[in-house]
């Protein structure tokens, strides 16, 4: 079976500052890695994907992860956050290829400090 | 174009009682996934249908089921409320190809309290 761990489920960062999330990865097969976000009172969203190919990643509103095979991580970073960032931050690996099941982490929740 | 439609968004149940949750998915999607959302075990799968299929499932017990009709459009029941099965149940909806695999799109949720 394949699992993530996020590390951290609270981080706070000054506005304009870096922002990290971490994740690591385990999986027995060449694993397909995501984020996801989810503000408050809503739905996930899509911030980015790994497949294949190159290992870093540029997703939505200035995100971008790095797949690290032999750390068996997939980070998320922000080089300046914004206030708009706060939401929780979801970290997933797909189970299997060829259908849509997910396991997630705990999630991170992300505050802003102005 | 429309995103993930899910009804109702709030209700409220007592132990023993049923509930049908419904989730209309985006056009031209053909693949629709449930999760459930709690504080205390995060998300976890609940199950996936394709072209009104279920092609996969998660660790739930047979009080949780779905179906999904021939438009697309799917309902989750449960059967037998436990106070334990309070939560956030959102649906997800995608285009089910492999080369899309993992990009869902999700609903915001049907919020179910179980007094």
């Amino acid at each position: 079976a394949q699992s993530v761990t996020q590390l951290g489920s609270h981080v706070s960062v000054s506005e304009g500052a870096l922002v990290l999330l971490r994740c690591n990865y385990s999986s027995s097969v060449p694993p397909y890695l995501f984020w996801y976000v989810q503000y408050p009172n809503q739905g996930l969203q899509l911030l980015l994907k790994y497949t294949t190919g190159a290992t870093l990643v540029k997703g939505i509103n200035g995100f971008e992860a790095e797949f690290k095979k032999s750390e068996t991580s997939f980070h998320l970073t922000k080089p300046s956050a914004h206030m708009s960032d706060a939401a929780e931050y979801f970290c997933a690996v797909s189970d299997s290829f060829g259908n849509e099941k997910l396991t997630f982490g705990t999630g991170t929740r992300l505050t802003i400090i102005p | 174009k429309a995103g993930v439609t899910q009804t109702p968004r709030y209700l409220i149940k007592t132990r023993g009682q049923q509930v049908t949750l419904s989730c209309s998915p985006i056009s031209g999607h053909r693949s629709v996934s449930w999760y459930q959302q709690t504080p205390g075990q995060g998300l976890q799968f609940l199950f996936e249908y394709f072209s009104e299929t279920q092609r996969n499932k998660g660790n739930f017990p047979g009080r949780f089921s779905g179906r999904q009709f021939s438009n697309s459009r799917s309902e989750m029941n449960v059967s037998t409320l436990e106070l334990g099965d309070s939560a956030l149940y959102l649906c997800a909806s995608s285009h089910g190809l492999a080369r899309n695999t993992g990009e869902l799109f999700f609903g915001e949720g049907s919020r179910l309290t179980v007094l």
